[in-house]
């Protein structure tokens, strides 16, 4: 079946625009997990969506960056007035998540979006 | 403040060896620990662990938790080239934010 999909899978932009990077999650899947992976770094939490709940926002660096996730599905995540710093992997997660009151911890990874802010 | 760390950072071993990866972590409420592997660019997953002690076993990969320690090893026996990867520990806190250690890179030679 189709996996996390997540688009573009590369985005170079210069400093100071906005970009939105998008994930595809499984069919399905009630949880949905942005991280950001810089180079020689594990992945750093940056957003939580569960279902209807408000999202778990406790992770995102800056007010600089949003995220969105229309119909349970999709999610977008803005980066506004990028700076050089932004520069890393944006990895999206999807797993099954809290489900008949069992929460599922097994998270489905997109091939994530190469953002180089030059 | 919750946190995993990872132990080696980097490992490089020739073919057939066997390998011992340590994820250790200090995180509030805890429920589970999982492995992961990042070859390109999206982790895989590994083994979820949940219970103290309970060996998980894949081919020649096995895990095993110990609660009391606050920590986790992954074991690769025979190692192939195609093992090369990073390997990624993650435990969820108690509102299922994630966090990851900043993974062991294996790098095995032919």
């Amino acid at each position: 079946g189709a996996g996390v999909s997540q688009s573009p899978s590369n985005k170079v932009t210069e400093k100071g625009k906005d970009v939105e990077l998008r994930c595809d999650p499984i069919s399905g899947h009630t949880a949905l997990y942005w991280y950001r992976q810089s180079l020689g770094q594990g992945l750093e939490f940056l957003i939580y969506f569960q279902g209807n709940s408000a999202p778990d926002k406790s992770g995102l660096p800056s007010d600089r960056f949003s995220a969105e996730r229309t119909g349970g599905s999709v999610s977008t995540l803005t980066i506004q007035r990028t700076q050089q710093e932004d520069s890393a992997v944006y990895l999206c997660a999807s797993s099954l998540g809290l489900a008949g009151g069992h929460i599922t911890y097994e998270q489905y990874f997109g091939p994530g979006t190469r953002l180089t802010v030059t | 403040e919750d946190k995993v760390v990872q132990s080696p950072l980097s490992l490089v071993v020739h073919e057939g060896d066997t390998v011992t990866l340590n994820c250790s972590y200090e995180v509030t409420n805890f429920r589970s620990l999982l492995w992961y592997k990042q070859e390109k660019k999206a982790p895989t997953f590994l083994f979820m662990l949940t219970s103290s002690g309970i060996e998980k076993k894949s081919g020649r990969l096995s895990s095993i938790l110990d609660k009391k320690e606050l920590s986790s090893i992954l074991n690769i026996t025979a190692t192939q080239t195609g093992d090369s990867a990073i390997y990624l520990c993650a435990v969820p806190n108690t509102g299922n934010q994630f966090y990851f250690g900043t993974g062991t890179s294996l790098t095995v030679i032919p």
